[in-house]
């Protein structure tokens, strides 16, 4: 199946700073990457759609200021989460997707730890 | 608004049980419904994909159904393995949007 990265891994920042996430598909061209968020025992949230070329539409909730989200090509997804907060900590995870009907694949996650 | 309701929320079954998984969708016009498994940290992997004009779908020991009319889904494992143990997704695609269930987190006891 299609491989889709992310990196870090796994990130501990300090509150203030901002952290960004790269997704890159590795053997595909995705138009969409999805942004999704996972709290402890908790499904997937999914906080932004990521367009290659456009602004990335938020869901409601979702400060676009505090995570900004940049689609630079058809395999790059990055999302920064600036001024991070101690509630921020989570599991970040990305997706690739080719188009209605079809497989999203999913990072590994990102396991970002704000002291 | 999708919502995706999955049942029972945890399960604990001795090896070599055969066991159903279940998903509930309130929309029904869903392009593709999805199963992934998560396990404890892990990213999401992807098992069975069911396009909506699709009954169902088998890999291996998995088996999985739709059916778009009455908003459900199932999954079903045959002679489960403690391997099998994780928590499994189910996620319904709306307008290339993605909705998912809260999980079923599954115990194979050896």
């Amino acid at each position: 199946g299609a491989v889709v990265s992310q990196h870090p891994s796994r990130v501990i920042c300090k509150s203030g700073t901002s952290v960004k996430i790269e997704c890159r598909s590795l053997d595909f061209q995705a138009t969409t990457m999805f942004w999704y968020r996972q709290f402890p025992k908790k499904s997937l949230m999914l906080m932004a759609t990521s367009n290659e070329g456009s602004k990335a539409t938020y869901e409601q909730g979702v400060e676009k200021d505090k995570f900004l989200i940049n689609h630079a090509s058809l395999t790059l997804s990055t999302l920064t989460v600036t001024s991070a907060h101690p509630e921020d900590s989570s599991f970040y995870i990305c997706s690739a997707f080719i188009g209605s009907g079809y497989e999203q694949y999913f990072g590994p996650g990102t396991r970002l730890t704000v002291t | 608004k999708q919502e995706v309701t999955q049942i029972p929320a945890a399960l604990s079954v001795p090896e070599g049980e055969n066991l159903v998984l279940n998903c509930s969708f309130t929309d029904s016009a869903i392009y593709n419904l999805q199963w992934f498994r998560q396990d404890p940290g892990k990213g999401l992997t992807s098992l069975l994909l069911i396009q909506s004009s699709q009954r169902e779908q088998t890999s291996g020991r998995l088996n999985a159904s739709l059916d778009k009319s009455s908003g459900r889904s199932t999954l079903y494992i045959a002679a489960s393995q403690p391997g099998d143990s994780a928590t499994y997704l189910c996620a319904v695609e709306n307008f290339n949007k993605f909705y998912f269930g809260s999980g079923t987190k599954l115990n194979v006891k050896p």
